[in-house]
């Protein structure tokens, strides 16, 4: 069974610093696809980064990267510069890509970020 | 561009009632999905529809149901409503490609609760 495992429940960082969040996941499929997401105290869930399991390049946008080392099946979001904002916790998903259709996402349970000034 | 919107924010029911929560997904994406989530716990995979099927049912009782409309939009039903059923309920949309579904985004959610 596909599992995602996040083992920081809460996490300090210091304002302007970068943070690691880690995840590792469990599948035995050949094709899937790492997601993070965001999810301030409002509820919505916001996509940060996507990488899928066949990209060689580690994905980035903006001040997120992801270091995703698949032969060790870990799929950390890495934040740099931290900010205020980005207070929030945050969520490691997995999608497995079977029969061409679509899916769905299986969550982590999450790492609480603080952000102090 | 509107993202994906759900309607109502919140809600508050009594045990035994039945709801009806609803989700636009973006436009041109025809993949929604539901998913639930408790107090402190990542969200849980309730239903997948696309192309109006159902793709995919998470590990839930039959008194949820869900269907998709013609214009892609979507409704999640839960009859005979129960205390532990008090949750955030989300809504994804995915636009699908060639090698399948692309990253999956959620709407604002509807906060549920029971008493």
């Amino acid at each position: 069974a596909q599992k995602i495992t996040q083992t920081q429940p809460g996490m300090f960082v210091q304002e302007k610093e970068a943070v690691t969040l880690d995840c590792t996941y469990d599948t035995s499929d050949q094709s899937y696809g790492l997601f993070w997401y965001k999810q301030p105290s409002s509820g919505e869930m916001i996509f940060l980064i996507y990488q899928g399991s066949y990209d060689e390049q580690n994905a980035t946008e903006g001040r997120y990267s992801l270091n995703f080392q698949k032969a060790r099946k870990s799929a950390n979001l890495v934040i740099s510069a931290s900010q205020l904002g980005d207070s929030a916790m945050y969520f490691c998903a997995m999608r497995d890509n079977y029969g061409g259709s679509q899916g769905n996402l299986i969550f982590g349970k999450g790492t609480k970020l603080s952000v102090k000034p | 561009d509107a993202g994906v919107t759900q309607s109502p924010t919140h809600l508050i029911k009594t045990r035994g009632q039945q709801v009806t929560l609803r989700c636009s997904p973006i436009s041109g994406h025809k993949s929604v999905s539901w998913y639930q989530q408790v107090l402190g716990q990542g969200p849980q995979f309730i239903f997948q529809y696309y192309e109006k099927e159902e793709r995919g049912r998470g590990n839930f009782p039959d008194r949820f149901s869900a269907r998709q409309f013609p214009n892609y939009s979507s409704e999640l039903n839960v009859n005979a409503l129960l205390l532990g059923d008090s949750a955030l309920y989300l809504c994804a949309s995915s636009l699908v490609r060639g090698q399948g579904a692309t990253e999956a985004f959620f709407g604002q959610g509807t906060r549920l609760t029971v008493v």
